[in-house]
Order: structure tokens, then sequence, then C-alpha cells
């Protein structure tokens, strides 16, 4: 189906471990992002990609590692956890062009780090 | 960093009033979108508005875009408990390529 899938959904994993959250577009847009949700914050630029192997850093990204081999897939890597990183997790994509952007949200993956 | 305020932060009203949101900044944006969100899942697309003073309509839901590209509107006429959600606006940077978020304002639509 055509979309913007993420996994896991859900995802518990003790401090210090690594863990990697996958994204998947299939509309070929060139521009993908990933947020943080936290109560009080609402959406969190982590980081962001223009196309292919060009990222760059948002609002937040201590922490974290990202990389975008091909246009379809953006993984976000927490290289070693800390509870801080608990969090609802979005990723979205874009066609960005024109002078406007609008993005499209996967369903967020709910990470726990205890 | 541009930041975007949205007021009020909560809103609870009864089925069939009438309610504003606002989205504020100190800067100018190339467009503004508004997104709503229900529990569990990522934010919808409800509107984009490129034009300083653009209005747009979407059913029972009026966007305006002010003059100075800087605030934008919502109005929701007549609201329904199937509006209930947590709304948010972003406003897109065409220099710097991406968009910043209000921290949305949940309203509840009490039947």
């Amino acid at each position: 189906d055509a979309g913007i899938t993420q996994s896991p959904r859900y995802k518990i994993t003790e401090t210090g471990r690594q863990v990697t959250l996958m994204c998947h577009q299939t509309w070929s847009h060139s521009y993908m992002f990933w947020y943080r949700q936290d109560l009080g914050h609402g959406l969190r630029l982590i980081y962001y990609s223009a196309a292919a192997d060009i990222t760059d850093k948002g609002e937040v990204p201590d922490g974290y590692v990202v990389s975008r081999s091909k246009t379809e897939n953006f993984p976000l890597t927490l290289e070693s956890a800390t509870r801080s990183q608990t969090s609802v997790y979005f990723c979205a994509s874009s066609g960005q062009g024109r002078g406007w952007s609008e993005a499209f949200f996967g369903q967020g993956t709910r990470l726990t780090v205890v | 960093t541009q930041l975007l305020e949205q007021s009020p932060q909560f809103l609870s009203i009864q089925e069939g009033e009438n309610l504003t949101v606002y989205c504020n900044s100190s800067s100018v944006f190339s467009s503004l979108q508004w997104y709503r969100q229900e529990p569990g899942e990522g934010p919808v697309l409800l509107v984009t508005v490129v034009t300083g003073g653009e209005v747009k309509k979407l059913k029972r839901l009026t966007f305006q875009f002010g003059d100075a590209r800087k605030d934008s509107s919502l109005h929701i006429t007549a609201a329904q408990p199937g509006d209930t959600g947590l709304y948010l606006c972003a406003g897109f940077n065409t220099n710097a390529g991406k968009s910043t978020f209000g921290d949305g304002t949940t309203l509840t639509v009490k039947p």
C-alpha cells in the first residue's frame, strides 16, 4: 500500500542499548523528517533529509543518528538510549516545492526507555 | 529559531458552539499548514495557506493567513464531537527547507 509506515509501533528498551526506528515511504518524496512529540513540547524536529545521502540536524539532534542511502527509507538510531529519549517518534515525508510544504506523517513509534 | 505560539492550549466546549484557535509568530513564513491529530495517530494535514490574507474553507472549518504571513487562525462553526483532537499549526520557511510546529491546541467537544 502507498503511504508512509513506521516500525515498530511500540518499543521498550533498556538504558544504554542501541535502538533503530524504521521509516519507509512509497511516494518518492524527496524530503523526510523525524520528530519527537512530548507533552508540553509539541513536535520537535530531530533530523531531516532533503534527498538520499543528504541529512541535516534539527532542533534536538543530540543522541540520535540518521542515514538515508535510499530515497524511500530514513532510519533513526538512538546510539545509547537514555530515559529522556522516552517519547513518541514520528516520521514524515514531503514533496516540497513552490514555497510550500505539506508533510505526511506515519502513525508513530512509542518508545519507552527503562 | 522561528517560534510559533498557539492559543489557547486547551479548549473544552459544548457541541454546537463556535471556536477560534490562533497561531502567532514574529517570523514570516512562506506558507502555513494546519494539522489535526487524534490519539495514537500521526498528524493529518487539513489545509495549506500560502498568500497573505488568504481564507480557505473546509466544511465547517475556516482558515485564515495573516496579511503579513506571520499568523493564522482556525475557526470552527457549530463544533461536533468528531472535531475533538489536537490541532497543530506549522510554518514553512523555504530558505530553511523545514517547518516549525506550534505546541498545539487540544480541543474537546462534549455532546
